[in-house]
């Protein structure tokens, strides 16, 4: 099975900062990968597909990159509503791993 | 438009059998490279997929829950019914289903979930 690791666990960043959160895998996954956003209380929300293809409808501040093991999902510029735990997901042969997530706060 | 829901019971006992139901609208399961996936979150943990299934009825498990877990299909009542066995206290979770497309194997659209809870 492929693992899937994020760093950091959580930050707290202000309003405006640039936010940077990291997923690995356990072995080479090409570009399949995927990130949601998650608030409080609701279901998740995709963001980005195939490592950095944004979802329609999502700001162009949330970007992806990465392939093969290392990926990096960035918000270039810190909103109160982006408050949320950030998940990356993992799909190779068509059997599923999500990360272990990673929360955002404001500092 | 495209939407998901998940019905089923509250509150199950240790050892009983699980069923949930994911009735969806906007989409067929009929289409070639339509899924349906279901996924579940203990409270305050991470995701954990659990199955999926194609228009073609192919069936994916998590293979940490694959002797558990039976995924089917009514494409006539646009429905995806997960039946999870010899359910534990550690099953204890909300369980959401979502569309999917086999192409990307993203879930773009997703069911608010519901909350079921494992106790005697």
């Amino acid at each position: 099975d492929i693992q899937m690791t994020q760093s950091p666990s959580s930050l707290s960043a202000s309003v405006g900062d640039r936010v940077t959160i990291t997923c690995q895998a356990s072995q080479d996954i090409s570009n399949y990968l995927n990130w949601y956003q998650q608030k409080p209380g609701k279901a998740p929300k995709l963001l980005i597909y195939d490592a950095s293809n944004l979802e329609t409808g999502v700001p162009s501040r949330f970007s992806g990159s990465g392939s093969g093991t290392d990926f990096t999902f960035t918000i270039s510029s810190l909103q109160p509503e982006d408050i949320a735990t950030y998940y990356c997901q993992q799909y190779d042969n068509l059997l599923i791993t999500f990360g272990p997530g990673t929360k955002v706060d404001i500092k | 438009q495209i939407t998901l829901k998940e019905s089923g019971p509250t509150l199950v006992k240790p050892t009983q059998t699980l069923t949930l139901t994911c009735t969806f609208s906007g989409f067929s399961l009929s289409t070639s490279g339509v899924g349906v996936g279901w996924i579940r979150q203990p409270p305050g943990k991470a995701l954990e997929w659990l199955a999926l299934i194609y228009w073609n009825d192919d069936k994916r498990y998590s293979p940490s829950l694959k002797s558990r877990l039976t995924i089917t299909k009514d494409t006539s009542k646009n429905q995806v019914v997960l039946t999870m066995t010899n359910m534990d206290p550690v099953d204890t979770a909300t369980y959401y289903c979502a569309h999917s497309v086999v192409v990307v194997t993203d879930f773009d659209y997703w069911g608010q979930g519901t909350l079921v809870t494992v106790s005697s």
